[in-house]
């Protein structure tokens, strides 16, 4: 079947505007989280969703960063006011409930702000 | 602060000669811990959730472990499609899952 998918692949913004990166997760997953992925650094958690329970919000880096999931479905990660320290390689990924660990990455989105 | 450490960086092995990766933690409460494989340009692929010291899992050429304070990862005859990055996570409460930096595993033929 279909799995998590991403879009755009590759972001290329200037220093200053602003940025939405989508997420479609595996149909019926009910969790929904994000990820940051600089070079040569492990996965940075941002947050997480769980069908309509309040997200976890606890590891956005500033307010700058906002994530909305519309329907229990799509997701939308937005960034404003990009800055260079921003560029990095956003995974999302999708599990079937919150109690299941197991993980299913999207290719992510690599955004370079310029 | 809760942090996940592994080692090797980067290990280069000939095909057929086997090794292990190391993930080591110093978090709050250990809730689980999962390795995953990366491919480049790719996410990451789950591999193995441990939950307990003396826990093991096995999936083809590769065995994970865990003990209270790290994992392994264990290889055994790798082959060039093993190459990869391999991810170890741990889960400390709630979904909060803190990544380790990864070792970036070249098999060659």
């Amino acid at each position: 079947g279909a799995g998590v998918s991403q879009s755009p692949s590759n972001k290329v913004t200037e220093k200053g505007k602003d940025v939405e990166l989508r997420c479609d997760p595996i149909s019926g997953h009910t969790a929904l989280y994000w990820y940051r992925q600089s070079l040569g650094q492990g996965l940075e958690f941002l947050i997480y969703f769980q069908g309509n329970s309040a997200p976890d919000k606890s590891g956005l880096p500033s307010d700058r960063f906002s994530a909305e999931r519309t329907g229990g479905s799509v997701s939308t990660l937005t960034i404003q006011r990009t800055q260079q320290e921003d560029s990095a390689v956003y995974l999302c990924a999708s599990s079937y409930t919150g109690t299941s660990h197991e993980q299913y990455f999207g290719p992510g989105t690599r955004l370079t702000v310029t | 602060e809760d942090q996940v450490t592994q080692s090797p960086e980067a290990l280069r092995l000939q095909e057929g000669e086997s090794s292990s990766l190391n993930c080591s933690y110093t978090v709050s409460g250990l809730r689980g811990l999962f390795w995953y494989r990366q491919d480049p340009g790719k996410g990451p692929e789950f591999l193995f959730t441990l939950y307990s010291a003396g826990e093991e899992k096995e999936k083809e050429r590769l065995k994970a472990t865990l003990t209270k304070k790290e994992s392994f990862l264990h290889i055994t005859a790798p082959k060039p499609e093993d190459s990869a990055t391999y991810l170890c996570a741990v889960q400390i409460y709630g979904q909060n899952f803190v990544f380790g930096p990864g070792t970036r595993l070249s098999v060659l033929p």
